[in-house]
């Protein structure tokens, strides 16, 4: 099965703090997604990258950039975290962009800045 | 541009009742439809699929149909289990669309 891992389920960061997220996944998928879950809200895409060192905005990508190194791993990151970015961060990979496949999930992170 | 919309809840349910969760969908060209489940403190699990009109997924005893004349993608289970409690997405994506259009989740608890 296609596993993909977020480095830390919990983190407490103070605000102005830059703040990276790692996600990493073990089976050469191409494209890989960041969104925020926030109640009421839903999911919303951060940022994707549908291969190495590319990147497209999402629907919320103030405040965050992201990185594509390598192609397993997709990192976010927290310029100058503030408490509005207190939420869980969700992680998923996909093979293509061909809409045929769904995505697998990272377990998440919750961050809260305080 | 595309949208997902799931039936409101929470839905509460005995152990052993039918199970229906709706999902109407809007989207330009010809999307592929899923369902995911998130149990509590987890990140979202891809339960089933459908590609094309008239399709069908299943897992688990879960089933959902692509309704291209009703733009539907409603989710069934014949008989919940307590263990089924969780959040279900409703969610799109589009034909080299890149990104999941997603709905807002229905939070399901079903008790013994």
């Amino acid at each position: 099965d296609v596993k993909v891992t977020q480095s830390s389920r919990y983190l407490v960061k103070r605000t102005g703090e830059k703040v990276f997220l790692e996600c990493v996944q073990d089976m050469d998928h191409e494209n890989m997604f960041w969104y925020r879950q926030d109640p009421g809200l839903g999911l919303r895409l951060i940022y994707f990258s549908y291969d190495v060192k590319m990147k497209e905005k999402g629907d919320i990508p103030e405040g965050y950039s992201v990185s594509r190194e390598k192609k397993e791993r997709f990192s976010l990151i927290l310029e100058s975290a503030s408490t509005n970015q207190t939420s869980m961060y969700l992680c998923a990979s996909r093979p293509t962009l061909t809409g045929y496949y769904g995505y697998t999930f990272g377990s998440g992170t919750r961050l809260t800045v305080v | 541009g595309d949208s997902v919309t799931q039936m409101e809840g929470p839905v509460t349910l005995s152990e052993e009742a039918f199970l229906t969760i709706n999902c109407t969908y809007t989207a330009t060209g010809y999307p592929s439809l899923f369902w995911y489940v998130q149990y509590p403190g987890e990140g979202l699990q891809l339960l089933l699929k459908a590609t094309k009109a008239d399709d069908k997924g299943s897992n688990k005893g879960f089933e959902a149909t692509y309704r291209k004349e009703t733009t539907s993608f409603h989710l069934e289970k014949g008989s919940v289990q307590v263990s089924d409690s969780a959040v279900y997405f409703c969610a799109l994506t589009n034909t080299n669309a890149g990104k999941s259009t997603f709905g807002d989740g229905t939070t399901l608890t079903v008790k013994p």
